[in-house]
């Protein structure tokens, strides 16, 4: 059974830092893995996805890399903002395909300071 | 372009009722999935509709059930409400190869 784990459960960091989330799965056998923003009693927003075969993907100030074999992911976001509070949720699908469902984690509470 | 639109937006019951939830998906997308997110948790699937038919189903009992309509549209049915199935009911769309999933606004249910 997969297991989504994301640690700690909550980060607190001044405007203007360099941050890592992590993310860490215990099947390394997925399809993709997809990283999510959700503020808080709203739906989830899309941040990144990576397929399998990748190791990393780029949206502006944010980067996701995905190491597989170790079964781990980091969501890094460069000189974080306000705005940029919310909980990162990760979430992997298995590799039996594109329509497998999405195993999440519980998800880090990010807290940027002014 | 809406997005993936949900409704209602919270919804109160009481023990023992029932309660439809509906989800309209992102345009071009076929596939809805369901997935219940509980305070503090990650979202936990549901089940997954593609043609009209429920092709996965996540560990949840019978009382939870659904439809997909032919505009690719979908239901989310919970019977004989408990007070532990108070959450909020995420909705999530997609297409294609890589099924990259986008949620919708989610519907929060109380069951009093």
């Amino acid at each position: 059974k997969q297991e989504v784990t994301q640690i700690p459960a909550a980060l607190s960091v001044p405007e203007g830092e360099n941050l890592v989330l992590n993310c860490s799965f215990t099947d390394s056998a997925i399809y993709n893995l997809q990283w999510f923003r959700q503020d808080p009693g709203k739906g989830l927003t899309s941040l990144l996805l990576i397929q399998s075969s990748q190791r990393e993907q780029t949206s502006g100030r944010l980067n996701a890399s995905l190491d597989k074999s170790s079964g781990r992911s980091t969501l890094y976001i460069a000189a974080s903002q306000p705005g940029d509070s919310a909980t990162y949720l990760c979430a992997v699908r298995r590799n039996t395909g594109a329509n497998s469902k999405l195993t999440f984690g519980k998800g880090i509470t990010l807290s940027v300071r002014p | 372009d809406a997005g993936v639109t949900q409704s209602p937006t919270h919804l109160i019951k009481t023990r023992g009722q029932q309660v439809t939830l509906r989800c309209s998906p992102k345009s071009g997308h076929d596939t809805v999935s369901w997935y219940q997110q509980a305070l503090g948790q990650g979202p936990q699937f549901i089940f997954q509709y593609y043609e009209e038919e429920e092709r996965q189903r996540g560990n949840f009992p019978d009382r939870f059930s659904g439809h997909q309509f032919p505009n690719y549209s979908s239901e989310l049915n919970v019977n004989a409400l408990l007070l532990g199935d108070s959450a909020l009911y995420l909705c999530a769309s997609s297409s294609g190869t890589f099924n990259e999933q986008f949620f919708g606004p989610g519907t929060r249910l109380t069951v009093l």
